[in-house]
């Protein structure tokens, strides 16, 4: 079955920027897969930040970013803030097989 | 502005089939595909399944031999049943909008989300 694999936990200052990744088990992430991402606090659903890749939503801060990276996607916060602090999925489209969500990273702004 | 309401029993047995429904307002359920995320208290988000009106649909392979998803278009509602469910079926449960095109792929908006526990 296919996995996709995101870092369990991450921690940052707030002003620093940090690069969350989302990986696939078979092989290279490519814009095919369009990635997403989702940002979720406690208590909250969901919140779609990134379509496709690189696509921001009209709610989504500019400091919130989209690309491929090293055969992975990846979400790049810049500036962080502490209302930053989330569970962050991804998600990737195998076309008919569906879609797969990453296990989802913890950040922590400390 | 679209908006996405699931409604359906908070509680089951062990061993039942609990059924869920999406009520969609704001944009026609023949539009886009309907898709259906779950996510257990303390885990990560799974997704169940997508469906489109004229029959097009995809399943979790984990989940596929229990779920069903269908599309009432007179009512502008889908819906999710789950049979033969266990105690790891508690989760919420989240109905939302899934748009595809040649170049894009997006999944907004999302419902509140339904919370559905699993009685043994």
């Amino acid at each position: 079955q296919t996995v996709v694999n995101q870092e369990p936990s991450l921690t940052v200052s707030p002003g620093e920027t940090v690069t969350l990744t989302c990986a696939s088990s078979t092989g290279p992430v490519t814009n095919n897969y369009q990635p997403n991402w989702f940002q979720q606090k406690p208590g909250q659903g969901p919140r779609p930040l990134i379509y496709s890749t690189n696509n921001k939503y009209s709610w989504t801060p500019a400091r919130f970013s989209g690309s491929l990276l090293g055969g992975k996607a990846a979400l790049t916060l810049s500036g962080v803030q502490p209302d930053d602090e989330a569970d962050y999925y991804c998600l990737l489209y195998y076309g008919g097989a569906g879609v797969v969500f990453g296990g989802g990273t913890k950040l922590t702004v400390l | 502005q679209v908006q996405l309401q699931e409604s359906g029993p908070g509680l089951v047995k062990s061993s039942e089939t609990v059924s869920l429904t999406c009520t969609v307002s704001g944009d026609s359920i023949s539009n886009h595909f309907w898709s259906w995320v779950r996510q257990p208290p303390g885990k990560g988000l799974e997704w169940i399944g997508h469906t489109f009106f004229g029959g097009s649909i995809s399943y979790n392979p984990s989940l596929k031999s229990r779920v069903t998803i269908s599309v009432d278009t007179s009512r502008n509602q889908f819906s999710l049943n789950l049979n033969s469910v266990t105690t790891a079926d508690t989760a919420m449960y989240y109905c939302a909008r899934l748009i595809v095109d040649s170049q894009h792929l997006r999944i907004d908006p999302w419902g509140q989300g339904t919370l559905v526990t699993v009685s043994s």
